[in-house]
């Protein structure tokens, strides 16, 4: 059963630059949030895909953007990169449908590194 | 303005011993409650949740209480094993329109020594 995969696994940037982070959910999801998570925090919300739209967003700026893929893949770009940018970035796949979508499943992650 | 709170950074418990780790809110929004452990270079690993209708969950040697008037929440582990050693974060749903919304704690490393 293949769980959540993130590529890629490290990825260093410069300022200003712009970033693509991609993420394939668990077998049988059909549903990705994505997560920023800066050293010593606890990972915060950035938003979700559900059915190729962005149906809930936390408190970051449009400089940050998904996409999800009929295949229910989705991507994160990250425009103007800042240095506070620096962070591991988590996806998490659920069941869009179910009553309840909090029992999210977790990938590796990917750390961005801003120069 | 943060939501939840692990106030404690580290644990540090003897092998056998319990281990307890806390999480305190603030909005009586959140109506599950989670916990999740994570190693170093994996993502975080659910563990154990608990509905705001009850006030404590089993699971083996895991045990979630919760004190809704004092919004506080709690894992209990034991008897504590070395592989237990991880971050834990505390995770709160609001459910409703939340869509997938988790709120994190800032997390709290166990170190359970042998």
């Amino acid at each position: 059963d293949a769980g959540v995969t993130q590529s890629p696994t490290h990825l260093i940037k410069t300022r200003g630059q712009q970033v693509t982070l991609r993420c394939s959910p668990k077998s049988g999801h059909d549903t990705v949030s994505w997560y920023q998570q800066a050293l010593g925090q606890g990972p915060q919300f950035i938003f979700q895909y559900y059915e190729e739209e962005e149906r809930q967003r936390g408190n970051f700026p449009d400089r940050f953007s998904g996409h999800q893929f009929p295949n229910y893949s989705s991507e994160l770009n990250v425009n103007a990169l800042l240095l506070g940018d620096s962070a591991l970035y988590l996806c998490a796949s659920s069941l869009g449908g179910a009553d309840r979508d909090d029992e999210q499943y977790f990938g590796p992650g990917t750390r961005l590194t801003v120069t | 303005d943060q939501q939840v709170k692990q106030n404690s950074p580290s644990l540090s418990v003897q092998e056998g011993r319990i281990s307890i780790l806390n999480c305190d809110y603030t909005n009586s929004m959140f109506d599950y409650f989670l916990w999740y452990k994570k190693y170093p270079a994996e993502g975080p690993t659910f563990l154990i949740s608990i509905s705001s209708i009850k006030d404590k969950n089993e699971d083996g040697r895991f045990t979630v209480f919760l004190n809704k008037s004092a919004k506080h929440l709690s894992l209990h582990i034991v008897p504590s094993q070395p592989g237990d050693s991880a971050v834990y974060f505390c995770a709160l749903y609001a459910g409703g329109t939340s869509y997938g919304k988790l709120t994190f704690g800032q997390g709290t490393i166990l170190t359970v020594h042998p």
